[in-house]
């Protein structure tokens, strides 16, 4: 089993839709958790990054964390045909010697004008 | 504000010859890591790198090497290719103590042949 699932999609939506994409992870030692997305045949750009639970909002994105059950999503509101790549979620521990992240396998999103 | 830089953006290797790939990391930013990411998966930590000594490692084989410079840029060697090795290799950086927030290079694309 993998440390972090994610569906791989791919997630086809109208313009203007609000988007959900989740991650379960198994690791409990889990205290750092972000969001990147990655454009075909380029590196993932960072768009969240929370630490432990909670919500952070930044524009039409926002990210949840729920620790309890150990499950992650990011929200976009009036999705756009620009938000239309592939989103992963990483997430890493408070262990100062480990500093890796893990990611998902990444949900590919579609955004159809 | 430069990001961070990767070369070449494209290699072709045969099986059993030795690559090196070149990350110069985000202005500012002293701690530059690896991944692997396979075609339609999440990138793969290979290690990461600190003060010019190799901090933490993945599960990767002793074929991968790595080397970081007094200018924190870094190297990434592979050797005795295998077709398995066909991937786009991504350099991060970050700052050491903020290290898990990590940006992204575009990466470099290695076809194995």
């Amino acid at each position: 089993q993998k440390e972090v699932e994610q569906d791989p999609g791919p997630l086809s939506v109208p313009e203007g839709a609000i988007v959900s994409l989740n991650c379960t992870y198994s690791n409990s030692a889990f205290q750092y958790f972000m969001w990147y997305r990655q454009y075909s045949r380029k590196g993932p750009e960072l768009l969240m990054y929370t630490y432990s639970s909670g919500n952070k909002e930044d524009g039409r994105f926002t990210a949840q964390v729920d620790k309890s059950s150990k499950y992650i999503s990011l929200f976009i509101r009036d999705s756009q045909p620009s938000d239309s790549a592939t989103y992963l979620c990483a997430m890493t521990t408070a262990d100062t010697g480990r500093r890796a992240l893990t990611f998902g396998s990444g949900t590919r999103l579609q955004v159809q004008p | 504000d430069a990001g961070v830089t990767q070369s070449p953006t494209h290699l072709i290797k045969t099986r059993g010859q030795q690559v090196t790939l070149r990350c110069s990391p985000k202005s500012g930013h002293d701690t530059v890591s690896w991944y692997q990411q396979a075609l339609g998966q999440g990138p793969q930590f290979i290690f990461q790198y600190y003060e010019e000594e190799e901090r933490q490692r993945g599960n990767f084989p002793d074929r991968f090497s790595g080397h970081q410079f007094p200018n924190y840029s870094s190297e990434l060697n592979v050797n005795a290719l295998l077709l398995g090795d066909s991937a786009l290799y991504l350099c991060a950086s970050s700052l050491a103590d903020l290290g898990r927030i990590q940006y992204f290079g575009a990466g470099t694309r290695l076809s194995v042949l």
